[in-house]
């Protein structure tokens, strides 16, 4: 089984400070991870997406997350956000070999920038 | 964007009637899946599908069915609505042979049964 949590279900932060969505997961097997984001009254769409190598991964609209193995996380961060940043944003998992395909996602985390 | 429709956008519906939400797809992916969104919950997965007439549970598939006749049509039926299923509904699509590639959702059915 696996399983995803984030941290912090609201990270305030003004406009222009860097920021850092925590995301923790849990398997068994090794994994593939994700990032999603959701604007308001839309489904989500791919920020980024771990499957294997760099563990540092670059994704649209100025985000990175690092994989780290030892520490089963894949926080997200920006080192400068903008008020159109304002949104949810969810980390997943799935498993890479030897198990299920389908993605576990965690409970989001809205990220809220203030002017 | 990929190619997933959702229909209806939204829908009103009373206690103990039957709905269907529709998903279609012109990407031509294998997978299909329905999740549901609620407050506090984040997405949490219904049924999905890993082609045509082969489906199988989520974690929240009590009061749910699925059909899938056509790899492009993913259809949802609660057979007969309750309040506890007011929420927004997305479906998603993937094709693992494409390097695992990730979900494609779309744009939600906001579902309110009163």
């Amino acid at each position: 089984a696996q399983s995803v949590t984030q941290l912090d279900s609201q990270v305030p932060v003004f406009e222009e400070a860097p920021v850092e969505l925590r995301c923790n997961y849990s398997s068994s097997v090794s994994v593939y991870l994700f990032w999603y984001v959701q604007y308001p009254n839309q489904g989500l769409q791919l920020l980024l997406k771990y499957l294997s190598g760099s563990t540092l991964v670059k994704g649209i609209n100025g985000f990175e997350a690092e994989f780290n193995k030892s520490q089963t996380s894949f926080h997200l961060r920006k080192p400068s956000v903008h008020i159109s940043d304002t949104a949810e944003y969810f980390c997943a998992v799935s498993q890479a070999s030897g198990g299920s395909y389908i993605p576990t996602f965690g409970r989001g985390t809205s990220l809220i920038v203030h002017p | 964007d990929a190619g997933i429709t959702q229909s209806p956008r939204h829908k009103v519906t009373e206690t103990g009637t039957p709905v269907t939400l529709r998903c279609h797809q012109t990407e031509n992916h294998r997978y299909m899946y329905w999740y549901r969104q609620d407050p506090g919950h984040g997405l949490r997965l219904i049924h999905y599908s890993y082609g045509v007439k082969d489906t199988d549970k989520g974690e929240v598939s009590d009061g749910y069915s699925v059909s899938r006749s056509k790899t492009e049509d993913f259809l949802l039926t609660l057979e007969s609505a309750t309040s506890s299923q007011t929420s927004v509904y997305f479906c998603a699509i993937s094709e693992p042979s494409l390097n695992n590639s990730p979900l494609h959702f779309g744009n939600g059915t906001r579902l309110t049964v009163t």
